[in-house]
C-alpha cells in the first residue's frame, strides 16, 4: 500500500466545471503539498499546508489532518488546467512520499 | 519566489557516454537538493539526497556509481550519470529546499535522458 493515495487516477471535465482531487495519506507529515505537472513535465508546486485551507486564484487547497486527507478544488475549470497534480507528503528530516497524481484534462 | 533551474530539459546520448544533468537555485540558497527519477505513468521516485560539502546519500537500489552526484555550493547539485545504458532513459528532475523553509520545496523542470 503506498503511503499516499489519490483519486481520481484520471479526470475529464468540460471547460467551466468545478474539479476535486483527493489525496489520503497514512504517514505522520509535516506538510502536505500539491505540485502540477505539465506534459513538457517541469513541475510546479502549488500549495504547502500543514493545516485549513488555502486559496490562490481558482485553486482551493484543503486539508483534514485528523482524517488525514486533503482536497485539491479547481473553480471555473480551464483547459490550460489539464495537466497531472501530485499530492505529496514530508515527513520528518527530508521523507517525502509521492502520490502517483490525478490526470486532469479539461475539454473546451 | 524560489526559483530553480535545469539543464539541459532534453538530452539524447549514445550509450557508454556519461551525461552531466545541473540544478541550480537561483535566488536562494539550498543546503540540500534532491534527485528524483521517474518513468512513464509512476510518481516520482527519490533517488538521493544532495549536500552542500559532504557526500550524497543515496536511497536503496541506487548505484551512487552510477549516479554521481556533486553538491559543490549552496547553489549548484549535478548529477551524472555514467556509461549510460538505454534503461537509464528517463525524466530525471531536482528539488530544492529554501533555507529558510518557507515556500517548501521548488522543482527544476526536468531532464528526458534518452540513451540510443
Amino acid at each position: 500500500k503506498n503511503e499516499v493515495e489519490q483519486s481520481p487516477q484520471n479526470l475529464t471535465a468540460q471547460e467551466g466545471e468545478f474539479i476535486t482531487i483527493n489525496c489520503s495519506y497514512s504517514v505522520g507529515i509535516s506538510a502536505l503539498h500539491w505540485l502540477q505537472q505539465h506534459p513538457g513535465g517541469g513541475i510546479v508546486s502549488l500549495f504547502m499546508l500543514s493545516s485549513g485551507k488555502k486559496k490562490h486564484g481558482r485553486l482551493i487547497a484543503t486539508i483534514n489532518i485528523q482524517e488525514k486527507h486533503s482536497s485539491l478544488h479547481i473553480t471555473a475549470s480551464h483547459p490550460r488546467d489539464s495537466a497531472v497534480y501530485i499530492c505529496a507528503v514530508s515527513g520528518t528530516g527530508n521523507q517525502f512520499y509521492f502520490g502517483t497524481g490525478t490526470s486532469l484534462t479539461v475539454i473546451p | 519566489g524560489a526559483v530553480v533551474s535545469q539543464h539541459p530539459s532534453r538530452v539524447i546520448c549514445k550509450s557508454g557516454t556519461s551525461v552531466k544533468i545541473e540544478c541550480r537555485s537561483l535566488d536562494f540558497q539550498a543546503t540540500t537538493m534532491f534527485w528524483y527519477r521517474q518513468f512513464p505513468k509512476k510518481s516520482l521516485m527519490l533517488m538521493a539526497t544532495s549536500n552542500e560539502g559532504s557526500k550524497a546519500t543515496y536511497e536503496q537500489g541506487v548505484e551512487k556509481d552510477k549516479f554521481l552526484i556533486n553538491h559543490a555550493s549552496l547553489t549548484l547539485s549535478t548529477l551524472t550519470v555514467t556509461s549510460a545504458h538505454p534503461e537509464d532513459s528517463s525524466f530525471y528532475i531536482c528539488s530544492a529546499r529554501d533555507v529558510r523553509g518557507k515556500r517548501g520545496y521548488t522543482f527544476g523542470s526536468g531532464t528526458r535522458l534518452t540513451v540510443v
